[in-house]
């Protein structure tokens, strides 16, 4: 079965600084994609960034970046000058589609991130 | 806003009992995603619905059942609540079936059992 682990269950950022959440995942399959997800406190779940694993080349949407070591199954989220609206749980998520098969979809534990003005 | 809706936005129920929670995707998605999410459990995902027809089944209990209607609303059926059901629901939409469409979440349901 798909595991996806986030082994920080907090973190804190300075406004203006970097920071980065880890994220490993365990599978078999050779198709999937990945996926950071932002939950505020209003929970609304908000997609922040995706990487299909048959790309090379690192996600990047903006101020967050994706470090994806597909040998390692690593999955990192980088968020550069960390805003306070940048302040949530974030989730890393999993989703394949065995041939045949049905969708698989695994979340994180997830890791709540605080920034600090 | 996603454009995804839920309804209601709060359920308080006693065990034994049965809800209903809707889902109305975005215009023009044509899969449904339901998501359950608990303290105990984390995030987890429920089931999938493409265009009417079940595609993707995860840990839903047998006490939960969903459909989608030709309209392409959906709907949650929990039946013989317990407390541990407690949770917020999560509607999800896509235009596609497959695993590549970006969901988009609704501001979910939260069910209390009392």
């Amino acid at each position: 079965a798909q595991t996806v682990t986030q082994s920080q269950p907090e973190m804190s950022v300075q406004e203006a600084e970097t920071v980065t959440l880890s994220c490993t995942y365990d599978t078999s399959e050779s198709d999937y994609y990945l996926f950071w997800y932002k939950q505020p406190p209003s929970r609304q779940m908000i997609l922040v960034i995706r990487q299909e694993a048959y790309k090379q080349q690192n996600a990047t949407e903006n101020r967050f970046s994706v470090n994806f070591q597909k040998a390692a199954k690593s999955f990192s989220l980088k968020i550069s000058d960390s805003q306070l609206g940048d302040a949530a749980m974030y989730f890393c998520a999993y989703r394949s589609a065995p041939s045949g098969g049905y969708q698989k979809v695994t979340f994180g534990t997830g890791t709540k991130l605080q920034v600090i003005p | 806003d996603s454009g995804v809706t839920q309804t209601p936005k709060h359920l308080i129920t006693a065990t034994g009992q049965r809800v209903t929670l809707r889902c109305s995707p975005r215009s023009g998605d044509l899969s449904v995603y339901w998501y359950q999410q608990s303290l105990d459990q984390g995030l987890q995902f429920l089931i999938q619905y493409y265009n009417g027809e079940e595609r993707a089944k995860g840990n839903i209990l047998e006490r939960f059942s969903a459909q989608q209607f030709p309209d392409l609303h959906s709907e949650l059926n929990l039946s013989s609540l317990e407390l541990g059901d407690s949770a917020l629901y999560f509607c999800a939409s896509s235009v596609g079936g497959g695993m590549s469409y970006e969901q988009y979440f609704g501001p979910g349901t939260r069910l209390t059992v009392t």
